[in-house]
């Protein structure tokens, strides 16, 4: 079946770049997705990106895939303390359910 | 603040009680979803609704049963849990079912149960 990894924990300064990796095996995802889950609360869709695209920018965040790589990565400019969050990316399965990566801690220090 | 609405936020049980979570959104989604969330991991899917029917059911034990009244609410029965049951439990929904091409899923906050 589909693996999606993340890298655990993320740690930045303020005011920095932050970017989170993901890797998955299963290339057949028509759209791969960034979710943002802060503490006691549900998943918050951050942004999604169609599969023949390469990168995808809205704001502060800016998504880049590479199919060859099977890599899909999401830096967020200029990160604020209210960053501080687990991310999940999300891959279509078999019948298009999520797939959701393991999950990537960032925590953001002044 | 999120457009699929949970409740209660919180839950405390017996193994021996019944209760239900209930999850609403009015955002005219197709489908409904139930994942279960254990600390410091990825959420899991449980049920798929698809046009109020039962699409997927990934072989949750019998003590969960779902329920979809009418497109915009979702239902989760609950009996005779176990302890490890104790999680958070998400709802979803998104325009498309499975299948049905770009489906971006939109959660709620969550229900957090505790089994006693």
């Amino acid at each position: 079946g589909e693996d999606v990894e993340q890298s655990l924990f993320l740690s930045v300064r303020e005011g920095d770049s932050s970017v989170i990796n993901c890797t998955y095996t299963d290339s057949s995802s028509t759209y791969l997705y960034w979710y943002k889950q802060e503490p006691g609360a549900g998943l918050q869709l951050l942004t999604y990106i169609f599969s023949n695209m390469d990168m995808k920018q809205d704001q502060r965040l800016t998504v880049l895939l590479n199919k060859k790589d099977k890599h899909l990565s999401l830096r967020i400019a200029d990160t604020q303390t209210g960053d501080s969050a687990i991310y999940f990316c999300a891959v279509e399965g078999g019948t298009d359910k999520l797939i959701f990566g393991t999950g990537t801690r960032l925590q953001v220090f002044p | 603040d999120t457009e699929v609405t949970q409740t209660p936020k919180h839950l405390v049980m017996g193994m021996t009680n019944k209760k239900s979570l209930k999850c609403e959104q009015h955002m005219g989604h197709r489908a409904m979803y139930w994942y279960k969330q254990k600390a410091k991991k990825p959420p899991e899917l449980m049920f798929v609704y698809s046009y109020e029917k039962l699409s997927i059911n990934e072989s949750v034990p019998s003590r969960f049963s779902p329920e979809c009244p009418n497109s915009s609410l979702l239902n989760l029965h609950l009996h005779a849990l176990q302890p490890e049951d104790s999680a958070l439990y998400l709802c979803a929904s998104s325009h498309n079912p499975p299948g049905g091409g770009n489906q971006p899923q939109h959660f709620g906050d969550g229900t957090r149960l505790s089994i006693l």
